[in-house]
């Protein structure tokens, strides 16, 4: 089953724009992260956010997290058109590490 | 550099046709995982291994073998491959514990006919 699900499903934007996306999940987690994936390729590691974080940032990135609800939310600042990409949730599940469930992802286009 | 191979990239075969995709990293990591995805789900966990010799199912194991016999190598096995198991495979590694990133091999692409 998919411990993430992400919402909205596709993103179109424009460059400077800013681009908000969400995570939702079931079980309780260890740590939620965040990756982005350019058309078929692998999966790139974006950034990070502990069980017993609220909120993180790195670069243009801010991850918030609340774990009352079981969900979080990625926001890119000041979007590019290299920004073009699948973003994708992670969690691993804290009762069993090792075990990762992703989300169905986001689609964001930046048009120039 | 750092990275996680996987062979072949594409790959096109019958039903019923033993295969193996490897898998490889030269980062010493102790985890790894294999995945696949399909249109509109996202990845799902095949199989991980926390260390050599230690493998547990993830989300969709059926119709799949791992095996872990060194550090750095963890193929995937289809035995019988079928249709539905057309899809595009990640390997992943990890250094163990919870807060470290997992890197992604490049992708192999299966087709089943």
């Amino acid at each position: 089953s998919q411990q993430g699900e992400e919402d909205p499903q596709a993103l179109s934007i424009q460059e400077g724009e800013n681009a908000t996306m969400n995570c939702s999940y079931k079980t309780s987690i260890n740590n939620l992260q965040w990756y982005r994936q350019n058309s078929g390729r692998g999966l790139v590691h974006l950034i990070l956010i502990r069980s017993n974080e609220r909120e993180k940032h790195s670069g243009r990135l801010r991850v918030t997290l609340d774990t009352s609800k079981k969900s979080s939310s990625l926001l890119i600042t000041a979007s590019r058109a290299a920004d073009t990409a699948s973003y994708f949730c992670a969690t691993d599940e804290a009762d069993s590490w090792g075990k990762f469930q992703f989300g169905a992802g986001t689609q964001v286009v930046v048009t120039p | 550099e750092a990275q996680v191979t996987q062979n072949p990239r594409y790959l096109i075969t019958v039903t019923g046709k033993k295969l193996t995709v490897t898998c490889s990293q030269n980062m010493n990591h102790e985890y790894m995982s294999w995945y696949r995805q399909d249109p509109g789900l996202g990845l799902r966990q095949i199989y991980y291994s926390m260390n050599v010799e230690v493998t547990d199912k993830g989300d969709v194991p059926e119709g799949y073998k791992v095996s872990r016999k060194e550090k750095r190598n963890f193929p995937l096995i289809l035995e019988s491959p079928s249709p539905n198991q057309t899809s595009l495979y990640f390997c992943a590694s990890q250094r163990t514990g919870s807060y470290n990133e997992q890197f992604f091999g490049p992708g192999t692409r299966l087709t089943v006919l």
